[in-house]
């Protein structure tokens, strides 16, 4: 059975950082893309980020709103991805979803999420 | 970037009706679509990936069809459990996009 989970959501204060971690299991870690996304409160669903597999060079691509600010790296011998967020803002509170993604296809697993608040 | 656009916004039928919903992008996508429920509450869950294959455990009255821009998910006999938003995502390109939502009431 696949699973995903995701951990590290917390309160912080703006300006902060924190750093979320997606853990999976189950299939080759490595074979899969690594993508996050988030949900606002009441809101839709927002991509966030992701990072290709080692042999397409690990690159990463991410969202207008947090480009600049979060960072997405992965360790295949532990099965672990990481999302970094610096300069956070109360505009990224919400909760923070890890995906992983098979190559070519649309079928992908998710983790249950992670809340992150970003509050004064 | 591309958008998605679903249709209707609420939709709000009886047990054992047919449910259509829909999901148009603003350029092709080809196949790469995938249609997801979320519960209040709950992440996301995969019912349709690559337009019209169901994901494991999915039951058989949820199907998906459609290429290009123009996708169609349909629940063919409702149940109470499947009141929920459902969402259109397409990762034919650059950024993954996830339509605004449908959202499926059942009376």
């Amino acid at each position: 059975e696949v699973q995903v989970v995701e951990s590290g959501g917390d309160l912080v204060k703006p300006g902060r950082s924190l750093r979320l971690s997606c853990i999976g299991s189950g299939v080759t870690f490595g074979d899969h893309y690594i993508s996050w996304f988030r949900q606002a409160p009441g809101k839709g669903l927002e991509w966030v980020g992701f990072i290709r597999i080692k042999a397409y060079g690990a690159t990463t691509s991410y969202g207008a709103s947090v480009k600049g600010r979060f960072s997405i790296s992965r360790d295949d011998s532990k099965g672990i991805a990481y999302l970094q967020m610096d300069s956070l803002q109360i505009e990224d509170t919400g909760i923070y979803y890890c995906m992983m993604a098979v190559i070519n296809t649309t079928l992908a697993y998710w983790g249950q999420g992670t809340p992150v608040t970003v509050s004064s | 970037e591309i958008v998605l656009t679903q249709s209707p916004a609420t939709l709000s039928l009886s047990p054992g009706e047919r449910a259509t919903l829909s999901c148009r992008a603003s350029q092709s996508v080809s196949s790469y679509l995938a249609w997801y429920r979320q519960k209040p509450g709950q992440a996301p869950r995969l019912l349709i990936y690559d337009a019209s294959n169901r994901a494991t455990g999915i039951p058989a009255r949820f199907s998906g069809s459609g290429s290009g821009a123009d996708f169609t998910l349909t629940i063919s006999s409702l149940e109470p459990e499947d009141s929920a938003v459902y969402y259109c995502q397409q990762r034919g390109n650059w950024p993954w996009t996830f339509g605004q939502g449908t959202k499926v009431e059942i009376k």
